[in-house]
């Protein structure tokens, strides 16, 4: 596609519920990041893709926290127990490369009840 | 450490004004310098970027000054219009592992007509 697509726009989820949240990155990109942004905050790192490989998943806040991208292009970030803390936007990003230009996706806003 | 801190939260400046938002980071590994806009409802949109061989660098009617032994840089937008009424978030990463992008905490622009 012309860019990253995630999906669904918008999630409810009640406290206690599992959800998982989908990015579709642009073709051929090899890195992809996961990001959580707060209202009125600036996004925070999750994790780290470079292809299938989870290379970095320093930013998970908890083991309820968990993503996978299993053949290298769409990932999927899921959260088990959903608890109200983790009502946000969350934003995917990908690249063609490490170093080069991470184009964002418009974000899954998540808002647990 | 991995701090970037950014001021002011808001800024409200009038059609043609040059508003000036400004960051501050402490680590010295940081070596990529973007600034990424965001409208409500959508994920954040590379302005520019500069690295720390330069001092300033100039896209359209974006500059971005960067001050390397402060450890500050700051985004200029000259002749503002009201369709730059967004969300700016300056970001700073380390090219020697990852794009991992450490964000400040956002500056809302409102610019009136």
């Amino acid at each position: 596609g012309a860019g990253v697509s995630q999906s669904p726009r918008y999630k409810v989820a009640k406290r206690g519920q599992d959800v998982a949240l989908r990015c579709d990155p642009i073709s051929g990109h090899v890195s992809l990041f996961w990001y959580q942004q707060a209202l009125g905050q600036g996004p925070e790192f999750l994790t780290y893709f470079q292809n299938e490989a989870q290379l970095d998943k320093s930013g998970l806040p908890s083991d309820r926290f968990f993503a996978e991208r299993p053949e290298g292009s769409v990932s999927t970030l899921k959260i088990q127990r959903t608890q109200q803390e983790d009502s946000a936007v969350y934003l995917c990003a990908s690249s063609l490369n490490k170093n080069t230009e991470a184009f964002f996706g418009q974000g899954t806003r998540l808002t647990v009840v | 450490q991995q701090q970037v801190k950014q001021s002011p939260q808001s800024l409200i400046v009038q059609k043609g004004g040059i508003p000036i938002i400004n960051c501050a980071y402490e680590n010295t590994a940081f070596d990529y310098f973007p600034w990424y806009q965001q409208f409500p409802g959508k994920g954040p949109a590379l302005l520019i970027a500069i690295r720390p061989d330069v001092s300033e660098k100039k896209e359209g009617r974006f500059t971005i000054s960067f001050n390397k032994s402060a450890k500050q840089f700051s985004l200029h937008i000259m002749d503002s219009q009201p369709g730059d009424s967004a969300t700016y978030f300056c970001a700073a990463s380390s090219s020697g592992g990852y794009n991992k992008l450490i964000f400040g905490a956002g500056t809302r622009l409102a610019v009136h007509p």
